[in-house]
């Protein structure tokens, strides 16, 4: 069955450094997303990519986050200057928009997640 | 979307059917139900989705009456596996907006 991957698993990172987070969403499909999870709390949505710009974005996401698809196949999130409050599971998630008279919403399939410590 | 509420939380004995009630008083027409499962540390995971009546699949089954203002997850025959957090999403079908909010979900503790 089709996946949703990600790297690193683990990231360690000083704060004020920029990281990159990668997915690779499951192949066929043309909607994007990243989630972030602070430990204990519940999952947020971040942002969602779709024909190669962002269509939503949440307050969460600001200036210092950045969305980009560099090929066919990878989507990442990158952090520009990390701060402590940035320390969460990062899950990317993949959808395939679905066509006028479908009976039902999309289905988003989640990646194994990153957990980004910051220090 | 509408708000959702569930339990905080659930204990069961393993080999029990399991229910998961979820409100969700101002669901609108084009709102679906969905049912995500997430391990520790791991993403979310799709479990089950429905618009009204019944919807059974491997996993579980999703019973949603006629007013739709709740729907019940129903596990049948839990095993320690299934210990985990489980969360209902109204799902609508906005064009070009596809933002998933979850809750808190509901803690399902299986119990040998």
């Amino acid at each position: 069955e089709p996946e949703v991957t990600q790297t690193p698993s683990h990231q360690v990172t000083q704060m004020g450094q920029e990281v990159i987070l990668r997915c690779v969403p499951i192949s066929n499909h043309l909607y994007f997303y990243w989630y972030r999870q602070i430990l204990g709390q519940k999952v947020e949505f971040l942002v969602s990519f779709y024909n190669n710009e962002i269509s939503e974005k949440s307050e969460i996401f600001d200036d210092q986050f950045s969305v980009e698809r560099p090929d066919g196949s990878n989507f990442t999130l990158k952090i520009r200057s990390t701060k402590l409050e940035d320390s969460a599971m990062y899950f990317c998630a993949s959808s395939v928009p679905l066509g006028p008279g479908s009976l039902s919403t999309d289905t988003q399939y989640f990646g194994p997640g990153t957990r980004l410590t910051v220090l | 979307l509408a708000k959702t509420t569930q339990p905080i939380s659930m204990d069961s004995y393993e080999g029990q059917e399991v229910n998961i009630t979820c409100s969700h008083n101002n669901i609108a027409t084009n709102d679906y139900i969905t049912w995500y499962q997430q391990f520790p540390s791991q993403g979310p995971r799709f479990i089950i989705q429905g618009y009204k009546t019944k919807v059974t699949n491997e996993v579980a089954s999703l019973f949603i009456p006629a007013d739709r203002k709740s729907s019940t997850l129903s596990l049948p025959r839990v095993s320690l596996s299934d210990t985990a957090v489980y969360y209902c999403l109204v799902t609508g079908r906005g064009a070009g907006s596809y933002q998933l909010t979850f809750g808190k979900g509901t803690k399902l503790s299986v119990i040998p």
